[in-house]
């Protein structure tokens, strides 16, 4: 079964930490992206990458950064966590070629106190 | 306009009911039509995806497309408890791939069957 594994389920880091959420993917997938989902907000689209060391900003990228130095692993990285982050993040990933909507992850559930 | 409008909800219906869930947008050049099936606290899985109009069946579960309206619906037949979840509508206009080409999703429907 084809997977996109996200590292953590539950995070819990304090005001100002850096912090690194990964993501993985097996299924040789071109596209990956990371979304935030809060009550009310629905999905929204943080970054996402097209390609190995690609990455393009998406709706609301401020605070954020992402890493992509392999194809199969995206990283999100939180350069000094604020409590507006708290938020699940979700990774997701998709094929150019295969026109089958994206395959997300579990998520990751953030809090930041 | 949001380009894709879905009611939050929630939508309460008793065990063996239809349900009916719905999603409108604005932007003609979608053609390709999924939804997503998300249960508390875990990510989006993919429940039916549909290119272009018409319907789409899969066991209890019909997805239809009219583009003429820019109306999707997503049908659940003989609901069970196990099907409350939340909903997303998903669509684009190309290959669900990444950037411009990439999925615009409603915000999702929160579904309860009551047993």
């Amino acid at each position: 079964d084809v997977k996109v594994t996200q590292s953590s389920r539950y995070l819990v880091k304090r005001t100002g930490e850096k912090v690194f959420l990964e993501c993985v993917q097996d299924m040789d997938h071109e596209n990956m992206f990371w979304y935030r989902q809060d009550p009310g907000l629905g999905l929204r689209l943080i970054y996402f990458s097209y390609d190995v060391k690609m990455k393009e900003k998406g709706d609301i990228p401020e605070g954020y950064s992402v890493s992509r130095e392999k194809k199969e692993r995206f990283s999100l990285i939180l350069e000094s966590a604020s409590t507006n982050q708290t938020s699940m993040y979700l990774c997701a990933s998709s094929s150019t070629q295969g026109a089958r909507g994206y395959t997300f992850g579990s998520g990751t559930r953030l809090t930041v106190v | 306009q949001k380009e894709v409008e879905q009611d939050p909800g929630p939508l309460s219906v008793p065990e063996g009911a239809i349900v009916s869930l719905n999603c409108t947008y604005s932007n003609s050049a979608f053609q390709y039509f999924m939804w997503y099936r998300q249960y508390s606290r875990k990510g989006p899985e993919l429940l039916m995806y549909t290119y272009s109009s018409g319907n789409k069946e899969d066991g209890r579960f019909t997805a239809q497309v009219d583009k003429s309206s820019k109306y999707i619906s997503l049908f659940i037949r003989d609901s069970q408890p196990s099907d409350s979840a939340t909903y997303l509508c998903a669509m684009s206009a190309k290959f669900a791939g990444g950037g411009a080409d990439g999925l615009t999703f409603g915000k999702g429907t929160h579904l309860i069957i009551q047993p």
